[in-house]
């Protein structure tokens, strides 16, 4: 199975500040990464895939970028709706795998 | 409007079988993959499988293959995963997703969850 390891497990960021959490493929996942947020008590809800894609509906203030095993998605301004969990996702190679998750809060 | 609608969870002995169920609605339904993902209390994500548009293909995590069982009626716009045997580290919320598109997979809608306690 390719191995996930997404970075730092958690975060505390300032309101309108600039945000990046990690990931890394234990193998090259071709931009096949997918990064989703869960919000306290909801279901995941897609933010941004093939590595750089933002989902309809997804504020531009989060981007995504990497290649190869590095992925990272950004939060360009922090705002109080984005406390959350934020967890990644390859679907490059059969068993897709998550990455642990990060938990983003707001200073 | 996109819904997925999971139920069939509960409180279950281990050993026991369970069969959870996803009502889709707001798409057509057989023009897309769908799959399972179990979310543990510690909040860690599986992936448990997936399952092709028309039923004829299904891919599992290999350490669930031998015991879940995922499968879809088209006419009734409904995913079904079989559990069997199960174990108290199945305890989860288990989800149903959309997997957006073949070439660039992701789950674009997921269902609200239900809840799975394997306990004696």
């Amino acid at each position: 199975d390719i191995q996930m390891t997404q970075s730092p497990a958690s975060l505390s960021a300032s309101l309108g500040e600039t945000v990046s959490i990690e990931c890394l493929a234990s193998e090259g996942i071709s931009n096949d990464l997918a990064w989703y947020q869960q919000k306290s008590g909801k279901s995941p809800q897609l933010l941004i895939y093939a590595a750089s894609r933002l989902q309809d509906g997804v504020p531009s203030r989060f981007s995504g970028s990497g290649s190869g095993t590095r992925y990272s998605l950004k939060i360009s301004g922090m705002q109080p709706e984005d406390e959350a969990d934020y967890f990644c996702q390859q679907s490059y190679k059969y068993p897709y795998t998550f990455g642990a998750g990060t938990k983003l809060e707001l200073k | 409007e996109v819904q997925l609608v999971e139920s069939g969870g509960g409180l279950v002995k281990p050993g026991a079988s369970l069969k959870l169920s996803c009502v889709a609605s707001g798409f057509t339904f057989s023009d897309y993959w769908m799959s399972w993902v179990r979310q543990t209390p510690g909040k860690t994500m599986e992936w448990i499988g997936d399952i092709k548009y028309d039923g004829s293909y299904t891919n599992y995590a290999p350490s669930l293959k031998n015991r879940f069982t995922i499968s879809r009626d088209n006419a009734k716009s409904t995913l079904y995963l079989q559990m069997s045997n199960v174990r108290s580290e199945d305890t989860a919320t288990y989800y149903c997703t959309r997997e957006r598109d073949p070439l660039m997979v992701a789950s674009d809608y997921w269902g609200q969850g239900v809840m799975v306690t394997v306990s004696s």
